[in-house]
């Protein structure tokens, strides 16, 4: 079964930092390309970025509410996937979703987020 | 960063409803919309791709159309399961962005 485990949620004061991991198997963890999706307290949906396989180039790519605070990293000899987050505002409160990130093999490469973790919480307050 | 806009925000309906929800790009995406669905307190599940393409195992009464800026997600006869908050998902450019959601209430 192919499944995505997210780990290290928590309470953290704002201006604080926490490393979120995503632990994937059932899948060639190496060759996925993966995300990180967070939903604040009874809002939406919010992506936070992706990062391609070691053979696409390992690049990443973020959105803007927290490009230069997180870094996406993976760590292939352990099918892990991390998410370091700093700087932490109250806006970052929320579940944090881990994803793997699907590829059509037709002429147009169509991209989804096929798999979800159930998410881990965290919590930015003082 | 593109735009998704989603209508209505919130809808009532009964069992055995037709109902479709509206996705609008602020520009031209092609084809690269995906829908989810996602009920209280549980994750998001995938069930569009590609703005048509139903995903293995998704119910044949869910059906997506669609090209360059207009989107629609049909549910062809709405069943108690089907209650949920309903987004939208450009592929098209990163930053991706989701819809604000559509949530799909029991009249």
């Amino acid at each position: 079964e192919v499944q995505v485990v997210e780990s290290g949620g928590g309470l953290v004061k704002p201006g604080g930092s926490l490393r979120l991991s995503c632990a994937g198997s059932g899948f060639s963890f190496s060759n996925a390309w993966m995300s990180w999706v967070r939903q604040a307290p009874g809002k939406g949906l919010e992506w936070v970025g992706r990062i391609k396989s070691k053979i696409s180039g390992e690049t990443t790519d973020y959105a803007a509410p927290v490009k230069g605070r997180f870094t996406i990293s993976r760590d292939d000899s352990i099918d892990t996937l991390y998410l370091q987050m700093n700087s932490l505002e109250t806006e970052d409160t929320g579940v944090y979703y881990c994803t793997t990130i699907a590829l059509t093999v037709t002429t147009n490469h169509y991209y989804y987020m096929d798999v979800w973790g159930k998410g881990t919480t965290v919590t930015v307050s003082s | 960063d593109i735009q998704m806009t989603q209508s209505p925000s919130s809808l009532s309906a009964s069992v055995g409803d037709r109902l479709t929800i509206t996705c609008r790009a602020s520009q031209s995406i092609n084809s690269y919309l995906n829908w989810f669905q996602q009920k209280p307190g549980e994750a998001p599940k995938f069930l569009i791709y590609a703005a048509s393409s139903l995903q293995s195992g998704v119910p044949s009464r869910f059906s997506g159309s669609g090209s360059g800026t207009d989107f629609t997600l049909t549910i062809s006869c709405l069943q108690p399961e089907d209650f949920a908050t309903y987004y939208c998902q450009q592929s098209y450019s990163t930053p991706w962005t989701f819809g604000q959601g559509t949530k799909v209430e029991i009249k």
